[in-house]
C-alpha cells in the first residue's frame, strides 16, 4: 500500500541555521510528493511540490527533492527564521485506486529559536 | 482566493450522541476530503468524495458517515460519538485537472472534544 514515514517528530534551530527533513515513501504507482506546512490554528497549506524524481521544488526559500531510488524525499532551507516556526508534513500523492488521494506523514514540529 | 468553511470551529459533545460536522467549499473542486488529526499521527484520511452523491471510504472509516448532497457541501457524520473520537476535523477540497495533481485546501479544522 501507500504510506509516508517521516521519522523526526521535533527540529529545533537557532535563526540562520540550516534545516533539512527527510521522508520515505513507499508506492506501487507514479507519485507525486509535496510538502505542506501547519501554523497554529490554521489548516495545512501546500509548500511546494515535486513531480518528478531528482526534479527540484522550491518555493519561500526553501527546496526540495525526491530520490526513486531510495524512495527519500526531503525538504530544505538554507536559513530559517522564528517565523519558518510551524509543522511541516511531508505528503504522497497517489492515484493506484484510480481517484486522488493524498496520504500524510506524521508531520515535523520546527521550533526556531530567534 | 479558494475558500473551504468549517462549522463549528468547536464542538463538545457526548459519548453516544450524534454529531455532524459540516464543510462548505467556494472553489467549485471535484474531490473533498475529510481528515482527522492526532497527536503523533498526522492526518489520516476517512471520507472523500470525488462527486456529488457519492463517498468513498478512507484509511479509517470505521464510526464515521459522510454525505455529499452537492459539489459545495460535504459533511461528516459520527452517529454514536465515542471518546475515541476526540481530534481535530479537517476538510479540504482539490480539483483533479487531466493527470495533474492539484493542490489540497483545507479548512481551519473543528476541534471535536467527545465527554
Amino acid at each position: 500500500g501507500n504510506s509516508v514515514t517521516q521519522m523526526q517528530g521535533q527540529v529545533t534551530l537557532s535563526e540562520e541555521e540550516f534545516l533539512f527533513i527527510n521522508c520515505t515513501y513507499s508506492t506501487t504507482g507514479y507519485p507525486t510528493l509535496f510538502w505542506y506546512v501547519q501554523y497554529p490554528g490554521e489548516g495545512p497549506q501546500l509548500l511546494l511540490k515535486v513531480t518528478t524524481a531528482n526534479n527540484k521544488g522550491s518555493s519561500r526559500g526553501f527546496e526540495a527533492t525526491y530520490d526513486k531510488g531510495t524512495t527519500s524525499f526531503h525538504l530544505q532551507k538554507a536559513s530559517v527564521q522564528e517565523s519558518d516556526s510551524a509543522v511541516y508534513y511531508c505528503v504522497l500523492g497517489d492515484r493506484n485506486t484510480g481517484y486522488q488521494n493524498f496520504y500524510f506523514g506524521k508531520g515535523t514540529s520546527l521550533t526556531v529559536i530567534p | 482566493e479558494a475558500a473551504v468553511t468549517q462549522s463549528p470551529r468547536s464542538k463538545v459533545a457526548v459519548t453516544g450522541g450524534k454529531v455532524t460536522l459540516s464543510c462548505h467549499q467556494t472553489n467549485n473542486h471535484d474531490y473533498m476530503y475529510w481528515y482527522r488529526q492526532d497527536t503523533g499521527h498526522g492526518l489520516r484520511l476517512i471520507h472523500y468524495s470525488y462527486v456529488a452523491d457519492s463517498t468513498e471510504k478512507g484509511d479509517i472509516p470505521d464510526g464515521y458517515k459522510a454525505s455529499r448532497p452537492s459539489q459545495e457541501n460535504f459533511s461528516l457524520i459520527l452517529e454514536l460519538a465515542s471518546l475515541s473520537q476526540t481530534a481535530v476535523y479537517f476538510c479540504a477540497s482539490s480539483d483533479a485537472l487531466g493527470g495533474r495533481y492539484e493542490t489540497l485546501y483545507f479548512g481551519s479544522g473543528t476541534r471535536l472534544t467527545v465527554l
